[in-house]
């Protein structure tokens, strides 16, 4: 399985963009990079999901360099309701990929 | 749908005691599993299945069971719980596997004495 590393935490204000990257250099070519978000006391919500290129849909934007060595998730103009723990996982059915391992992820707080 | 549910929301048992926490999804998904948190960590995987009569170990399966008689059921067995087992355990449940977007339910939240 593809190791992710993030960064642990981020803080913004709210209106502005929030880019959260997360490195994956063992990633496999049927690996997919999927993105999740938890609030406190409830369980992780998916937000997006991509293989290569940019993906986009109402709550946010992920964009994957050719390489897919790594992934960037965009938040347009959070508010504070952003503030959550997100996080990136990578990985396929043909990697292992029905043992989902989450990392630390990365914890945004978004200031007014 | 009601998607993914848990019982119970909150349990606190004594160190010895063995009890089960219950997860159902009403998606027909094939693949489920259970994570716990602790406070401030990411997921954990405990146990995971791809299917009805289909399980397997996670990360951290030490002191945990499960069996996957149905589609829609995926019960975790604490055998004796200890205190080392504090934690908020979650069940999620996708069609197909990690490449699915997965469903995850509410939360139990377990405190071992």
């Amino acid at each position: 399985l593809a190791k992710t590393t993030q960064p642990i935490s981020m803080d913004s204000y709210e209106g502005q963009e929030v880019n959260i990257t997360c490195s994956h250099n063992n990633i496999a070519t049927n690996d997919y990079i999927t993105w999740y978000q938890q609030f406190p006391s409830q369980g992780p919500r998916f937000i997006i999901q991509g293989y290569k290129t940019k993906v986009t849909n109402e709550v946010a934007s992920l964009f994957i360099p050719a390489d897919r060595k790594s992934s960037t998730l965009s938040l347009p103009r959070v508010s504070l309701s952003d503030t959550a723990v997100y996080y990136c996982l990578v990985g396929g059915a043909n990697t292992g990929g029905f043992k989902t391992i989450f990392g630390a992820g990365t914890r945004l707080f978004v200031k007014a | 749908n009601a998607g993914v549910t848990q019982t119970p929301k909150f349990q606190v048992l004594k160190t010895g005691q063995s009890m089960t926490l219950q997860c159902a999804q009403d998606m027909n998904h094939e693949y489920m599993s259970w994570y716990r948190q602790d406070p401030g960590m990411g997921l954990r995987l405990i146990h995971y299945s791809v299917g009805a009569g289909i399980t397997d170990q996670g990360e951290v399966p030490n002191g945990y069971n499960v069996s996957r008689s149905t589609t829609e059921d995926f019960p975790l067995r604490l055998l004796s719980a200890a205190p080392s087992q504090t934690s908020v355990y979650f069940c999620a449940s996708s069609f197909r596997g990690v490449s699915d977007t997965q469903y995850f339910g509410p939360g139990t939240r377990l405190t071992v004495l």
